[in-house]
């Protein structure tokens, strides 16, 4: 499984571009990067997830450079309420169960 | 847009006892998941559940942990009998494949 490596705290102020960047060195050629995030006192929530290149959706981008060792989550114009633990995942998607192994995260602090 | 719900949000035990933890899971995922997190401390993986059997089981998986889907909708993780260090969040989770998981709100067990 490969190991990644996240910033443990990041502070911001709201509207402001939140730029989380994730090393993960030894990544294989079949795992795929997914970003979760969790609030305190609740199950983490999917983000985003992607192979390559980039990927947008309504939340979040994720950038992948072509040698796919890091990535950098994304999150545009942030509010109070994107304070939260974010986690960089990496690992291939099986087909029976796909247990996921989580790190310290990355805390994020929104000041107003 | 369904969610997965966990009953009971808290539950307060004395050591030693049985309790039943419960989750219902988005009702088209297929595979299922226990997950625990410890007061500030990573999600660990648990166990994970498909076509009716267990596919992957943690270390922390021992003999006093077991789960159920008794009727199709409900997935349950007992611990048969609860230890002091057993205290934590625990998460169900679900997905369609084996891909993006989707968690419930978590039920914080304490055991006295």
């Amino acid at each position: 499984l490969a190991k990644t490596t996240q910033p443990i705290s990041m502070d911001s102020y709201e509207g402001q571009e939140v730029n989380i960047t994730c090393s993960h060195n030894n990544i294989a050629t079949n795992d795929y990067i997914t970003w979760y995030q969790q609030f305190p006192s609740q199950g983490p929530r999917f983000i985003i997830q992607g192979y390559k290149t980039k990927v947008t959706n309504e939340v979040a981008s994720l950038f992948i450079p072509a040698d796919r060792k890091s990535s950098t989550l994304s999150l545009p114009r942030v509010s109070l309420s994107d304070t939260a633990v974010y986690y960089c995942l990496v690992g291939p998607i099986k087909a029976a169960g796909n247990k996921l192994t989580f790190g310290g995260g990355t805390r994020v602090l929104v000041k107003p | 847009e369904p969610e997965v719900t966990q009953t009971p949000s808290h539950q307060v035990t004395q050591m030693g006892q049985e309790v039943i933890l419960r989750c219902v899971p988005i009702s088209n995922h297929l595979y299922f998941y226990w997950y625990r997190q410890i007061l500030g401390q990573k999600v660990e993986f648990l166990v994970s559940f498909y076509n009716n059997e267990i596919s992957e089981k943690s270390e922390i998986f021992d003999d006093q942990f077991s789960v159920e889907r008794p009727d199709g909708s409900n997935f349950t993780l007992k611990i048969r009998s609860t230890k002091l260090e057993d205290s934590a969040m625990y998460f169900c989770a679900g997905s369609v494949l084996a891909d993006t998981q989707y968690f419930g709100p978590g039920t914080r067990l304490t055991v006295l």
